[in-house]
């Protein structure tokens, strides 16, 4: 089982609707969540991070986390063209390491 | 403020050449970290500095491959000899302290071994 596991998709949705890609982990010592947005040909940029349960909203994004069922998901509301990318999910583990999934391309279709 | 800076952007060499990796961390940052990327295994953590000291280089492939970060401003990857399937995206990110705190990362380098 891989530590941090996404679906590679992609993930296709219209413009103007809303966008969920979801990750789930292996660790349950595992403290900090992270989404990390990366363009076609340039490197990782953080989107934003969560650390307890529940959701936690920054503009047009919303993190979701469920520690018990070891789930953590990103909603992206309003999609925009711009917003098609390849979105990593980084989780902490209990060994202070940050390891990342293989990501989920999404394509957001004008 | 200068982001993370990395060279060579691109490294284009032979199957038995020594490559050389550079990246400069954002000013302040006490941890730098070198990951690799590629399609099938994704971005993995290669090895890891805190204060110039490397804390964690379990993700180094085998003795080919070796880190040094010799002041804070400062480090480099080294692949001596290098092998087609070293091919990838190396990118180097730093944060202002370890693991728990933001990574930022720098525009990578693409190396393509022949």
């Amino acid at each position: 089982q891989k530590e941090v596991e996404q679906n590679s998709g992609p993930l296709s949705v219209p413009e103007g609707a809303i966008a969920s890609l979801n990750c789930t982990y292996s660790d349950r010592g595992s403290q900090s969540f992270f989404w990390y947005r990366q363009y076609s040909g340039k490197s990782p940029e953080l989107i934003m991070f969560i650390y307890s349960n529940g959701d936690k909203e920054d503009g047009r994004f919303t993190a979701q986390l469920n520690k018990a069922s070891q789930y953590v998901s990103l909603l992206i509301r309003d999609s925009h063209p711009s917003d098609s990318a390849t979105y990593l999910c980084a989780v902490l583990t209990g060994f202070q390491k940050l390891v990342f999934g293989t990501g989920t391309r999404l394509l957001v279709s004008p | 403020d200068a982001g993370v800076i990395q060279s060579p952007r691109h490294e284009v060499t032979e199957m038995g050449q020594e490559v050389t990796l550079r990246c400069k961390p954002i000013s302040g940052h006490n941890s730098l970290f070198w990951y690799r990327q590629t399609m099938m295994r994704g971005l993995e953590l290669l090895i890891y500095f805190n204060n110039n000291v490397p804390i964690d280089d379990s993700g180094m492939p085998e003795d080919r491959f070796s880190a040094k970060m010799p002041n804070a401003s400062f480090s480099t990857l080294k692949i001596q000899p290098s092998e087609p399937r070293d091919s990838a995206v190396y990118f180097c990110a730093s944060s202002f302290s370890g693991s728990t705190e933001t990574q930022y990362f720098g525009p990578g380098t693409r190396l393509l071994v022949l």
